[in-house]
């Protein structure tokens, strides 16, 4: 799949605070899928988008795929100690690598 | 529900040594990826298979290779290992564009 960038690198927040994490690329994707890793585990799959302008939304996550196709955000309402981790937007395509880039790490303080 | 199995868990070696690490990907899923993640590294893409052919190819060192068996497991094989080598081993599978299911790791210290 396409490299995407994703900012920003490292995100600390008080428990209860918003936090939102933003994907780009130069060009259009196919698809964005979203992946959590915990510290200390594998990474675990949230969510894939496909639709121009898609919004999906997990509980206090709401993820979105921009009109164009080359940005996504992740957004997190009142954070919990238990969203800590790193958090990974990468484009998917079909038996290529599935590359992730640096992700946003967040970090959640009671 | 099967998951991606890993074994081993944890491998600890000696420097020039070899190791081999398999993968189990999840039944019916028709691509197997390899990945190394350094501490507070993020994954670093090795390797990939689609339908047991090797499909695309990343970071992967000339001292590591990989295969993907006829009944869909995969071992990656290092040899002359070295002290950088000393990292966390994903395997990952997936069907089509759905998706990667990423096993719990096979963690490797090369002493």
């Amino acid at each position: 799949g396409q490299q995407v960038m994703q900012i920003p690198q490292y995100q600390h927040v008080q428990e209860g605070e918003d936090f939102t994490t933003y994907c780009n690329s130069s060009t259009t994707l196919s698809n964005i899928q979203w992946y959590k890793q915990r510290p200390g585990g594998h990474p675990v799959f949230l969510i894939q988008l496909v639709k121009s302008g898609e919004v999906k939304k997990q509980k206090r996550l709401t993820f979105q795929f921009g009109e164009a196709k080359k940005n996504s955000s992740l957004h997190i309402t009142a954070t919990q100690t238990t969203d800590v981790g790193t958090y990974f937007c990468l484009n998917s395509n079909s038996g290529y690598a599935l590359n992730f880039g640096k992700g946003t790490s967040l970090l959640v303080t009671p | 529900a099967a998951g991606v199995i890993q074994s081993p868990r944890h491998l600890i070696k000696e420097k020039r040594e070899t190791a081999t690490l398999k993968c189990y990907p999840i039944p019916r899923h028709d691509t197997v990826y390899w990945y190394q993640q350094g501490p507070g590294q993020d994954p670093q893409f090795l390797i990939s298979f689609y339908e047991k052919m090797q499909s695309d190819k990343g970071s992967i060192p000339d001292r590591f290779s990989a295969q993907q068996f006829s009944d869909y497991h995969s071992e990656l094989n290092m040899s002359s290992l070295e002290l950088g080598d000393s990292a966390l081993y994903f395997c990952a599978s997936s069907s089509s564009n759905s998706e990667a299911f990423f096993g719990q790791g096979t963690r490797l210290t090369v002493v």
